[in-house]
């Protein structure tokens, strides 16, 4: 079975730092690759997604992220992060059938004003 | 447009009791998951339904089952609960399945069950 490790639990960062939060992935097949963000008091929702072409991907809010497959790596980014960044944030491959997610445990992200 | 919605947000119930979780999708979504968030942990994988059939299930045991209906509504339903399933209990819709294209689920807030 797939699995899916994400090795920074709680990351506390003061506004306009960098951010980069690491996600493993333990499948040796065509992965499709998602990051989910879950703020206080929200639902998760999706925050971007690799499915294949360019490694580096682009999402929502300034966010990116780039797949590495030599390293099964997923990595999240964002050059200067803002106290609205405070939530949670979690990587997760797609099952093999397509019909299931594989998460990680979640990385909490506090950003200090 | 309406989100997914769950109900009730938030239940208490004892050991060996049984509990109903209902999830409404998102207008013209067909596809229904259901996953379990402990406390400190990512969503876990229970079960996903597409047009009223199972087609695919987790590592839950028996206790754990669910259904779609006709307008791709979905319960889940747990019997003999223990302590440990005491969790944030997630339904996800999509438009259709496998996800392969679109790769989106679109989560609701949960349902918080708690046993005690």
């Amino acid at each position: 079975a797939q699995s899916v490790s994400q090795h920074n639990h709680h990351v506390i960062l003061s506004e306009a730092a960098s951010l980069e939060l690491g996600c493993n992935y333990s499948y040796g097949g065509t992965v499709n690759l998602f990051w989910y963000v879950q703020y206080p008091g929200q639902h998760l929702q999706l925050l971007l997604k690799y499915f294949s072409g360019d490694p580096l991907v682009k999402g929502i809010k300034g966010f990116e992220a780039e797949f590495i497959k030599s390293k099964f790596s997923f990595n999240l980014r964002k050059p200067s992060v803002q106290w609205s960044d405070t939530a949670e944030y979690f990587c997760a491959v797609m099952g093999e059938n397509f019909n299931k997610f594989y998460f990680g445990s979640g990385t909490k992200l506090n950003v200090k004003p | 447009d309406a989100g997914v919605t769950q109900s009730p947000t938030h239940l208490i119930k004892t050991r060996g009791q049984h509990v109903t979780l209902r999830c409404s999708p998102i207008s013209g979504h067909k596809s229904v998951s259901w996953y379990q968030q402990a406390l400190g942990q990512g969503p876990q994988f229970i079960f996903q339904y597409y047009e009223e059939e199972e087609r695919q299930r987790g590592n839950f045991p028996d206790r754990f089952s669910a259904r779609q209906f006709p307008n791709y509504s979905s319960e889940l339903n747990v019997n003999a609960l223990l302590l440990g399933d005491s969790a944030l209990y997630l339904c996800a819709s999509s438009v259709r399945e496998p996800f392969a294209n679109t790769g989106e689920l679109f989560f609701g807030e949960g349902s918080r069950l708690t046993v005690l």
